[in-house]
């Protein structure tokens, strides 16, 4: 099980929209709807920010948004705000009991 | 409110063996309903899954580190822990222990603050 491919970096600006995407396979992203996304403050733990692709958990603002086409899955943050700058990761069940993470993205508030 | 805490030591050897400890309060580590995992993060680098158990003891790891892993549960002291042998400068990283739903969605919701270990002679 190799770990999901993620985009290094990505950037804008406060009131954008920022897209970060989580490539796998037909073995893990795209064959499971079992995708969960992390947001991790340097120095903390990370915070789940959706759950199932698509589920965001309470308290999770409704900026964030996950979807999925093929073995690709994304994390959305609409109406970027300064304090969204952070790290993030996905993660997804790849069979037998196995969960494989993502090299993870910074995003950036310019 | 679950809280997690990690305890062990932050300096190991190389070729020995690493051991930390999850203490879990405000909940039951036997509660029917969750999974306890391990995960870990080298410095300046991505989250690695090692493995999870369940309060009866069935295990589940990561197939990259399952020949040098072992997870335990000590449901009285409401406690699960981490053995990784053979350690080297690689698995220098923050371990973080995590509550999740199941052994397939693998929701992280609870996670731990995460304790440095240093891998150095």
């Amino acid at each position: 099980q190799s770990a999901l491919t993620q985009p290094r970096s990505v950037s804008g600006s406060p009131g954008q929209s920022v897209t970060i995407s989580c490539t796998g396979t037909s073995s893990d992203v795209g064959g499971y709807n079992y995708v969960s996304w992390y947001q991790q403050h340097p120095g903390e733990a990370p915070k789940l920010m959706i759950y199932d692709v698509s589920k965001r958990p309470s308290g999770v603002p409704d900026r964030f948004s996950g979807s999925k086409s093929g073995n690709t899955a994304s994390l959305t943050i609409s109406g970027l705000q300064a304090e969204d700058e952070a790290d993030y990761y996905c993660s997804s069940y790849a069979g037998s009991y196995i969960l494989v993470f993502g090299g993870g993205t910074k995003v950036t508030v310019l | 409110q679950l809280q997690m805490q990690e305890s062990g030591p932050g300096l190991v050897k190389p070729s020995e063996t690493l051991s930390l400890t999850c203490a879990v309060s405000g909940g039951s580590i036997s509660s029917s309903n969750y999974y306890w995992g391990w995960i870990r993060q080298p410095p300046g680098k991505g989250l690695e899954w090692i493995g999870s158990i369940y309060y009866s003891g069935s295990t589940y790891y990561n197939p990259s580190l399952k020949s040098r892993v072992t997870i335990s549960v000590d449901t009285s002291k409401n406690q699960f822990s981490l053995k990784l042998s053979s350690v080297t400068d690689a698995d220098t990283a923050m371990y973080f222990c995590a509550r999740h739903s199941t052994v397939t969605t693998f929701v992280f919701v609870y996670w731990g603050q995460g304790t440095l270990v240093t891998v150095s002679s």
